[in-house]
């Protein structure tokens, strides 16, 4: 069955830097979205995607974060000056129709800590 | 927006023994309702969905309840085995292009011997 897969598994970056998150969707899918969970709380909406642009995105989601799909199998999230706060697990996320018809499953996920 | 309760936040129950997990949901345009586990540092994995067309849905020993008038939706796991031992959440939206699941806080379950 294909599987929504991200890269890297763990990132560590010092606080300030820009990190970028990678995503490939499953490749017939049209609908992409970021999650985030921090530790030990439940999973937060962060931002979709359709047709390369937002189409949605959380109060979580400032000017700090953006996404892009920069070729026809990548879906990134790049966080530009990382904060403390930003520490969480990312996890991507396809649809093929939105959630009319297609349940959301989620990649492995990106575990990002901030030092 | 969307506000998803979840309730409660620990269970315990021996093996073999019913676990019931209750959510209720804010928004009454919302019409689907996924159930996710997640266990320690793995991704959340859908177990379960009902859309608001229907009362229940049931797949072997899962089974979810939607009581639209109430706004409330419940899992309901029989027969518990230690591998059902999980965090589980429920969520909610309304279906359409650009949906957003709106997520509870997380149920901790732990099934003992």
């Amino acid at each position: 069955e294909p599987e929504v897969t991200q890269t890297p598994s763990h990132q560590v970056t010092q606080m300030g830097q820009e990190v970028i998150l990678r995503c490939v969707p499953i490749s017939n899918h049209l609908y992409f979205y970021w999650y985030r969970q921090i530790l030990g709380q439940k999973v937060e909406f962060l931002v979709s995607f359709y047709n390369n642009e937002i189409s949605e995105k959380s109060e979580i989601f400032d000017d700090q974060f953006s996404v892009e799909r920069p070729d026809g199998s990548n879906f990134t999230l790049k966080i530009r000056s990382t904060k403390l706060e930003d520490s969480a697990m990312y996890f991507c996320a396809s649809t093929s129709t939105g959630l009319n018809n297609s349940p959301l499953h989620f990649g492995n996920g990106t575990r990002l800590t901030v030092t | 927006g969307e506000n998803v309760e979840q309730h409660p936040s620990t269970l315990s129950v021996q093996e073999g023994d019913s676990a019931v997990i209750k959510c209720t949901y804010s928004d009454s345009a919302s019409n689907y309702f996924p159930w996710y586990k997640q266990e320690l540092g793995k991704r959340p994995q859908l177990i379960i969905d009902i859309r608001s067309n229907v009362g229940e849905k049931k797949d072997q020993r899962i089974a979810v309840t939607l009581n639209k008038t109430a706004k409330h939706f419940s899992l309901h796991i029989t027969e518990t085995q230690p591998e059902d031992s999980a965090v589980y959440f429920c969520a909610a939206t309304q279906t359409g292009t650009a949906s957003k699941l709106t997520f509870g806080t997380g149920t901790r379950l732990q099934v003992t011997l």
